[in-house]
């Protein structure tokens, strides 16, 4: 299957920093882009839909001011946590759609705000 | 997008074959059945999917009922590996379509 990667796959950070998190597909371009949190011993949660190109579209309850989401590429979209809080801490996963209409994931950015 | 019912648990054991259920009793008729399944802390993993059709690859094989409200996800011989959450989810056939995760099937293979 097509290949998704995220980077970085984990990061610690003071709390009232900003962290940026990168999704790229690698062997395939990617129009649409999604972005999901994890909590522990929870499912996957949609945060938001990042479209090449336009801004994204986030889901009720997202901040977009907080989650910033840009897709300047066709390959690579990136989620930057502003003013992250502990609260924020999570597992950040991106998936990315192929021309097919095919959904891969990346292997996921654990967040840790300390 | 259609919801799905699963069981929260399943044990099988390893080299059995793994049957998983899932009732997506709402699916519409241009909405596709998905299997993804999630091993601890990684990103998750495309299984199969299908339609109207019972679909097979290397992995598993796909039976959806003829009227298409219920599935089961097949793993023909599960070993330790297989181990994970397994996700059934209904989406719509657009790229716009995002896949939307309920609690999925907890899968234990157990030597």
């Amino acid at each position: 299957g097509a290949v998704v990667s995220q980077h970085p796959s984990w990061v610690i950070c003071k709390s009232g920093t900003s962290v940026k998190i990168e999704c790229r597909s690698l062997d395939f371009q990617a129009t649409t882009m999604f972005w999901y949190r994890q909590f522990p011993k929870q499912s996957l949660m949609l945060m938001a839909t990042s479209n090449e190109g336009s801004k994204a579209t986030y889901e009720q309850g997202v901040e977009k001011d907080k989650f910033l989401i840009n897709h300047a590429s066709l390959t690579l979209s990136t989620l930057t946590v502003t003013s992250a809080h502990p609260e924020d801490s999570s597992f950040y996963i991106c998936s990315a759609v192929t021309g097919g209409n095919e959904q891969f994931f990346g292997p996921g950015t654990r967040l840790t705000v300390l | 997008d259609a919801k799905t019912t699963q069981p929260p648990s399943m044990d099988c054991a390893e080299g059995r074959a793994a049957n998983l259920p899932c009732n997506h009793s709402t699916i519409s008729g241009n909405e596709y059945v998905y299997w993804y399944r999630q091993i601890h802390s990684q990103g998750p993993q495309y299984i199969i999917h299908g339609l109207k059709n019972n679909e097979t690859n290397e992995m598993a094989s796909l039976i959806i009922t003829e009227d298409r409200k219920s599935s089961t996800l097949i793993l023909p011989h599960a070993t330790l590996r297989d181990t994970a959450v397994y996700y059934c989810i209904v989406r719509g056939g657009n790229a716009g379509n995002m896949l939307t995760f309920g609690g999925g099937t907890r899968l234990m293979v157990k030597p």
